[in-house]
């Protein structure tokens, strides 16, 4: 069972660069979620979504966009990175908050 | 103001000690749920424990107990007889409803604690 999977699992870019981070889940799970994670900062939520073709803001949402078209993909996109925004990104998906399961995640390096 | 709280941010033991991990929450939600979560040196988040507001019930899976107490908002996690493998983060988090999509459910988490087991 693949579960919630997460793609790339490393990326360096260049500030300034652009790339999208790719969330797949196979749960038929409503919910799904986007976290960064910072040295003594625990998880903090960038974005999530409830359904299908709706998304909204988390706790640290500036410098990212995201899009739910499907209900089995989540996309995290940073138009231009910065290097602030290097970091571990999960990836989670829930049964309506009651269940949370993780990707692998993506660590990210901005230069 | 932070929903949940971690206040232990490292701890080290001795392994076969006990330590408990303290967690704290804020919620104005009568229905949600907590959760602990570990997070090895590799990396992935592993699912320990869920309980809901409405079950009080302590648990205990082999040396893991949980102890919930809604009159003091904490939900505390206990490891008995620590080992070795046992290092590793420990997380702390809380599903809610509220936020800028109304009744849908939020999971925030806590800074989490380092636990670290000395042979």
């Amino acid at each position: 069972n693949a579960g919630v999977t997460q793609t790339p699992k490393f990326r360096v870019l260049k500030t300034g660069q652009s790339m999208t981070l790719l969330c797949a889940q196979d749960m038929n799970h409503e919910y799904m979620y986007w976290y960064r994670q910072d040295p003594g900062m625990g998880l903090r939520l960038i974005h999530y979504s409830v359904g299908e073709g709706t998304t909204a803001k988390g706790e640290v949402p500036d410098g990212y966009n995201v899009s739910r078209l499907k209900k089995q993909n989540f996309l995290l996109g940073l138009e231009s990175a910065a290097p602030s925004q290097t970091s571990v990104y999960f990836c989670a998906s829930s049964y309506l908050g009651r269940s949370a399961f993780f990707g692998q995640g993506t660590r990210l390096t901005v230069v | 103001a932070q929903k949940v709280t971690q206040a232990q941010t490292e701890i080290s033991v001795v392994e076969k000690e006990d330590v408990t991990l303290d967690c704290v929450y804020e919620t104005r939600d009568t229905t949600y749920y907590l959760f602990w979560y570990k997070q090895p040196p590799s990396g992935e988040l592993v699912f320990l424990i869920r309980r809901n507001s409405f079950d009080e019930q302590n648990e205990i899976s082999g040396r893991y107990s949980w102890n919930f107490q809604k009159s003091t908002s904490s939900f505390n996690f206990t490891i008995t007889a620590s080992q070795v493998v046992d290092s590793a983060v420990y997380f702390c988090a809380l599903s809610e409803r509220g936020g800028s999509s109304g009744s849908a459910r939020q999971l925030t988490f806590g800074s989490g604690t380092q636990l670290t087991v000395l042979p």
